[in-house]
């Protein structure tokens, strides 16, 4: 059975680095294809892709949020962590993370995380 | 960057009724190894988004035959044949052949 789930602060400041991690089981980056992705929503508002990770570290991010983030993951733990820097008050969303195999994008999404940029 | 645009943004259907979602690409989403990755999927109120279909056209596991995915290049539709209350929600559609991008999504509610 595949999970996923999402943990991180739920308040940041403005300015401050946001670091994400997704923990999952039943399947292990030891699989040639698998991938994990981050996708995030604000409130009320469309999906937004943010940046994927495969089993052989390929990275991906989206062109428009490059600059502000860093996937990385950890084979041994089931674990992948996204790094957002400078964050804005736009960036309150839930973030999610998500499941790929090779360009079979997002079949298993974790349950999400609300991260509110505030003062 | 590939643009996802769907249509409408929001559709009132009549329990019982088809509905019909446009996704349309602004480049081609066929790939080199010749499939085109259009997925499209179902977020219900207060949950996490759901993967309807991959490729296209290919139903993932537990999802009811009355959705179905079609298209090629850079139209895609996805089609309910029978729409029953479980079925409001918004729905996306996604490339995964050049990067990653989402459509805005698609409001259905019951008339």
């Amino acid at each position: 059975q595949v999970t996923l789930k999402e943990s991180g602060p739920t308040l940041v400041k403005p300015t401050q680095t946001l670091t994400l991690t997704c923990t999952f089981s039943g399947f292990s980056f030891s699989t040639s294809g698998v991938g994990v992705g981050w996708i995030r929503q604000p409130p009320g508002k469309a999906l937004e892709w943010l940046a994927l990770i495969y089993w052989d570290d390929d990275k991906w991010y989206s062109p428009s949020l490059k600059s502000r983030l860093t996937i990385t993951k950890d084979t041994s733990k089931n674990q992948v962590v996204l790094t957002m820097t400078n964050m804005d008050p736009v960036d309150t969303a839930t973030y999610y993370c998500a499941r790929t195999y090779y360009r079979n994008q997002f079949q298993y999404w974790g349950q999400g995380t609300l991260v509110t940029v505030s003062s | 960057d590939v643009v996802m645009t769907q249509s409408p943004l929001s559709l009132p259907v009549t329990l019982g009724q088809p509905a019909s979602i446009s996704c349309r690409s602004s480049q081609s989403l066929v790939y080199s190894d010749g499939n085109t990755y259009l997925n499209w999927f179902q977020q219900r109120p207060g949950q996490s988004p759901r993967r309807l279909i991959y490729k296209v056209s290919n139903r993932d596991s537990g999802v009811p035959d009355r959705f179905s995915g079609s298209g090629s290049g850079t139209d895609f539709t996805l089609k309910i044949s029978r729409v029953e209350a479980e079925d409001v929600g918004v729905y996306y559609c996604m490339q995964g052949t050049r990067s990653v991008t989402f459509g805005g999504g698609t409001k259905v509610e019951i008339k």
